[in-house]
C-alpha cells in the first residue's frame, strides 16, 4: 500500500515571503501522480497542482510550485509571495494510475497561517 | 450538476441506527470515491467506483459499511449499526474518466452519532 507522510503538521510564514511544505511518499509504482490540495477554513478540498511522475519539468501554477525528487520520493510544495488567504491546510496526494486502478491517498496534512 | 452534490450536509443520528449517505457526482464523472475525515487529519480512503463497478473497497474499516453505485451514477454509502467512533466528515470526490486524475470534491456530510 501507498503512505504518504506529511513530517510538519503546523508551519507559519509572514506575508509575501516563501514557504516550503514537505511531503514524502513510499510506493513500488513506476507511474503515479502527485498532487497538493488546499482546505481552506470553509472544509473545501481545491486542488493547487499536479505532477505526474514521468514528466520531469516540476509543475507550476502561479505562486505555487513543486520541487519533485522521484528517486528520493519526495514531493515538496513552494508557496512563493504568500498571500493571508494561503492560510489553510495543505495536503499532499498520492494516485497510482495503472490500468484505471486508479486510488488516491492522502498524508495528515500542514497546517499553514500566514502572517500579516 | 454544476458541482459534487453530497446529502444531507449534517446527520445527527443515535449509536445502533443505519444511516445512509448520499453522493451525486458531476454528470458523466466516471469515477466516484468516498473519503473519511476526522477534525485535523487528511482524508483517509474508504472506497472507489469506475462506473458502477467498486474497484477497491479496501479501505471500509468493517463489515458496518458498505457503498454503493448501481447505476453508476448516484453513489450511497451506508453505515449500519453506528458507533461514536463512526463520527467524522464523510466527502464524496468524482474525477472525469479513469484516465483523467483531476477528482472534484462534494462539501460533505458531517456525522455526529450520539
Amino acid at each position: 500500500a501507498q503512505t504518504v507522510t506529511q513530517s510538519q503538521p503546523e508551519m507559519s510564514v509572514q506575508e509575501a515571503e516563501t514557504v516550503t511544505l514537505s511531503c514524502t511518499y513510499d510506493t513500488s509504482e513506476n507511474n503515479y501522480y502527485l498532487f497538493w490540495y488546499k482546505q481552506p477554513p470553509s472544509r473545501q478540498m481545491i486542488l493547487v497542482i499536479r505532477q505526474e511522475a514521468y514528466k520531469q519539468q516540476n509543475a507550476t501554477e502561479n505562486r505555487f510550485s513543486v520541487n519533485f525528487q522521484k528517486a528520493a520520493k519526495s514531493f515538496s510544495l513552494k508557496i512563493s509571495d504568500s498571500q493571508l488567504g494561503d492560510t489553510a491546510m495543505y495536503f499532499c496526494a498520492f494516485m497510482k494510475h495503472a490500468g484505471g486502478n486508479n486510488d488516491m491517498r492522502f498524508g495528515a496534512g500542514t497546517r499553514l497561517t500566514v502572517k500579516p | 450538476g454544476a458541482g459534487v452534490s453530497q446529502s444531507p450536509r449534517y446527520k445527527v443520528t443515535k449509536r445502533g441506527q443505519d444511516v445512509a449517505l448520499r453522493c451525486d457526482p458531476i454528470s458523466g464523472h466516471v469515477s466516484l470515491y468516498w473519503y473519511r475525515q476526522a477534525l485535523g487529519q487528511g482524508p483517509e480512503f474508504l472506497t472507489y467506483f469506475n462506473y458502477e463497478a467498486q474497484q477497491d473497497k479496501s479501505g471500509l474499516p468493517n463489515d458496518r459499511f458498505s457503498a454503493e453505485r448501481p447505476e453508476g451514477s448516484i453513489s450511497t454509502l451506508t453505515i449500519q449499526r453506528t458507533e461514536q467512533r463512526d463520527s467524522a466528515m464523510y466527502r464524496c470526490a468524482s474525477s472525469i474518466s479513469v484516465m483523467n486524475t483531476e477528482a472534484f470534491f462534494g462539501q460533505g456530510t458531517r456525522l455526529t452519532v450520539v
